[in-house]
């Protein structure tokens, strides 16, 4: 069966250090994946994209790998501020046509 | 502002009741889906549409129905509420290429 697999543990991280979060799927044969932010009590909120024949994006301080081989996708943020801590999503279509399905998603906890 | 705007952001049922919970949107996306968000699963596709007239089924379809008569609305109907509905449901539109833009939620409690 289809699987995204996020580390549903918290991550916690100094500030001013490079957080790193994984996304392993299996089953997919995605065009893309997506990464997203959500705040509590607040929808997810849009960041990057990533596509298939693409290795590496960046958005000002984030990172995004896509390794169809290893079917993992990691997200950085560099320069981590406390602003940063929230839980992060990725998400994967799969199964139809913009039939999207997300990962659990990793808390991020960055420490002052 | 533009964006997805759905309502109510809270509601309460008794079970068995039925309702309808809206999700509007003014970016002319194709594309509209309903989650729902419980503590431990993340967000589940109920259903999604590809443009008015299309609608398909998600993960957890059961118990929901929908509709999409015109690009800018996409309801999400309760037939018989159950109290394994409580959540919170987010309503999202965009395209694959740019990402989804996502509702503030709304929180459904069932009792």
């Amino acid at each position: 069966s289809q699987k995204i697999e996020q580390n549903s543990e918290a991550l916690n991280i100094q500030e001013g250090k490079t957080a790193t979060l994984t996304c392993n799927y299996t089953n997919y044969s995605p065009a893309y994946l997506q990464w997203y932010r959500q705040d509590p009590g607040r929808g997810p909120v849009f960041l990057l994209l990533i596509r298939e024949n693409e290795k590496e994006k960046r958005k000002e301080r984030l990172k995004v790998t896509f390794d169809t081989t290893l079917k993992q996708s990691l997200f950085h943020i560099t320069a981590s501020q406390p602003a940063d801590s929230a839980t992060y999503l990725c998400a994967l279509e799969g199964g139809g046509y913009q039939k999207v399905t997300f990962g659990i998603g990793t808390k991020l906890q960055v420490i002052p | 502002n533009a964006g997805v705007t759905q309502t109510p952001k809270f509601q309460v049922l008794k079970t068995g009741q039925s309702m309808t919970l809206q999700c509007a949107q003014d970016m002319n996306h194709e594309y509209m889906s309903w989650y729902r968000q419980d503590p431990g699963m993340g967000l589940r596709l109920i259903h999604y549409s590809v443009g008015a007239g299309i609608t398909d089924q998600g993960e957890v379809p059961n118990g929901y129905n929908v509709s999409r008569s015109t690009t800018e609305d996409f309801p999400l109907r309760l037939l018989s509420a159950a109290p394994s509905q409580t959540s919170v449901y987010f309503c999202a539109s965009g395209d694959r290429e740019v990402g989804y833009t996502f509702g503030s939620g709304t929180r459904l409690t069932v009792v």
